[in-house]
């Protein structure tokens, strides 16, 4: 069975304090992991997919790893608009159609 | 640019009363899904749907049933609401298997 666990739950951070959220997963054969975010009210906004050992993608302040045990959401110099949800889903091989999701890291930034 | 819509955005029920929630897409997504999601939970898959006249069982399909008449909507349906079933649902589409899911914003169901 498909599993992903986010940590941390929550993270506060200061404008411009940059951090890493976390993303463990076991999944028979990886197909795809991604990232979304979700904003209080809405549903999750897809961010990027990752497909294998040592891909990175980039987005302004945010650029995601991935080895083959977990993934990393890098979040550089955070603005207060990057607050949200961020959630992370695998795709295994053996389940094409289904994403499994962890339950999210809440990330508000202050200024 | 609607991308995936979804009626309504909140509704209340009381327990055995039936409803029908729509999602629409405007991308031309062969793939579609439902989902609900809840507090401390991850998103769980309940239904989805390959193409049109498609449908399959996700993670989570008891006391719902889906249609997928036409290739742009995929209904949901709740026949005897129960309390265990108070959660926002979510819509969302794909080009394939190998695509992104994108999501709608979701619909906010109380169960009385």
């Amino acid at each position: 069975e498909d599993q992903v666990t986010q940590s941390p739950e929550a993270l506060r951070l200061q404008e411009g304090e940059s951090s890493s959220l976390n993303c463990s997963y076991t999944v028979s054969g990886l197909r795809g992991l991604f990232w979304y975010r979700q904003d209080p009210g809405k549903g999750p906004e897809f961010l990027f997919t990752l497909y294998s050992a040592g891909e990175e993608k980039e987005k302004e302040r945010l650029k995601a790893t991935l080895t083959k045990k977990e993934s990393f959401l890098h979040i550089t110099a955070p603005k207060p608009e990057d607050s949200a949800t961020y959630l992370c889903a695998v795709q295994s091989t053996g389940t094409a159609s289904k994403l499994t999701f962890g339950t999210g890291t809440r990330l508000q930034v202050t200024l | 640019n609607a991308g995936v819509t979804q009626t309504p955005k909140f509704r209340v029920l009381k327990t055995g009363q039936s409803m029908t929630l729509l999602c629409a897409q405007d991308m031309n997504h062969e793939y579609m899904y439902w989902y609900r999601q809840d507090p401390g939970m991850g998103l769980r898959l309940i239904h989805y749907s390959v193409g049109e006249g498609t449908t399959a069982k996700g993670e989570v399909p008891d006391g719902y049933n889906v249609s997928r008449l036409k290739k742009q909507n995929f209904l949901l349906g709740l026949e005897s609401a129960a309390p265990s079933q108070t959660s926002v649902y979510f819509c969302a589409s794909s080009l394939n298997s190998n695509q992104p899911q994108h999501f709608g914003d979701g619909t906010r169901l109380s169960i009385l």
